[in-house]
């Protein structure tokens, strides 16, 4: 099936340092990513929508400058968090859709743990 | 009022008996719907899409129902395994951004022996 991989799966930051995570689609091309955020025992909430070359659709509230999405190519989304802080500290995941396949959903990556320190 | 809305539980489960739960959502625009598993800090897997005429999947069961805006996970015979979080998920076509994904804020299922 259709694997997007993230990278990486655990990082711990100090207050004011900035963090990459990757997203990668294997063996499919991603034409749209989302980024997720999902604080505990809450539900995953869209940040954005990175469509391949061009800008971000970044949901309300979320600030664009402090969270940079780059969708260079169509098998990778990048997502930095930028000038981090402790409320920054979440577990945040990345999606995209297999084309094609109505069963297959949406494919989910494993997630990157951000703690902020 | 939430767009996707479940209850949280948790549903404590005796091993081999049924349990059913629904999620609702509020637009009714909403074209595509599927049930995800979370576990403990992991990332959704999906389970099943969910069908207008309903669909099955070995014990688990969905169903849609469009009038009343809901979707149900009825999950068979129990298994310790199945303690987990389920994700109603909902998905709208938005004209400029094009599919939106909207997370329920699942219900936990606890299957004990």
């Amino acid at each position: 099936g259709a694997v997007v991989s993230q990278h990486p799966s655990r990082v711990i930051c100090k207050s004011g340092t900035s963090v990459k995570i990757e997203c990668r689609s294997l063996d499919f091309q991603a034409t749209t990513m989302f980024w997720y955020r999902q604080f505990p025992k809450q539900s995953l909430m869209l940040m954005a929508t990175s469509n391949e070359g061009s800008k971000a659709t970044y949901e309300q509230g979320v600030e664009k400058d402090k969270f940079l999405i780059n969708h260079a190519s169509l098998t990778l989304s990048t997502l930095t968090v930028t000038s981090a802080h402790p409320e920054d500290s979440s577990f945040y995941i990345c999606s995209a859709k297999v084309s094609g396949t109505v069963n297959y959903g949406y494919t989910f990556g494993s997630g990157t743990r951000l703690t902020v320190v | 009022r939430k767009e996707v809305e479940q209850d949280p539980g948790p549903f404590n489960v005796p091993e081999g008996a049924t349990v059913a739960f629904n999620c609702t959502y509020s637009n009714s625009a909403s074209q595509s719907f599927f049930w995800y598993r979370q576990d403990c800090r992991k990332e959704p897997k999906l389970l099943m899409s969910v069908y207008s005429s309903g669909n099955e999947d070995g014990r688990f069961t969905a169903q849609l129902n469009r009038a009343s805006q809901y979707i149900s996970l009825l999950i068979r015979d129990s298994k310790l395994s199945d303690s987990a979080t389920y994700l109603c998920v909902v998905s709208v076509m938005i004209k400029a951004a094009g599919n939106k994904l909207t997370f329920g804020g699942g219900t936990r299922v606890l299957v004990k022996p």
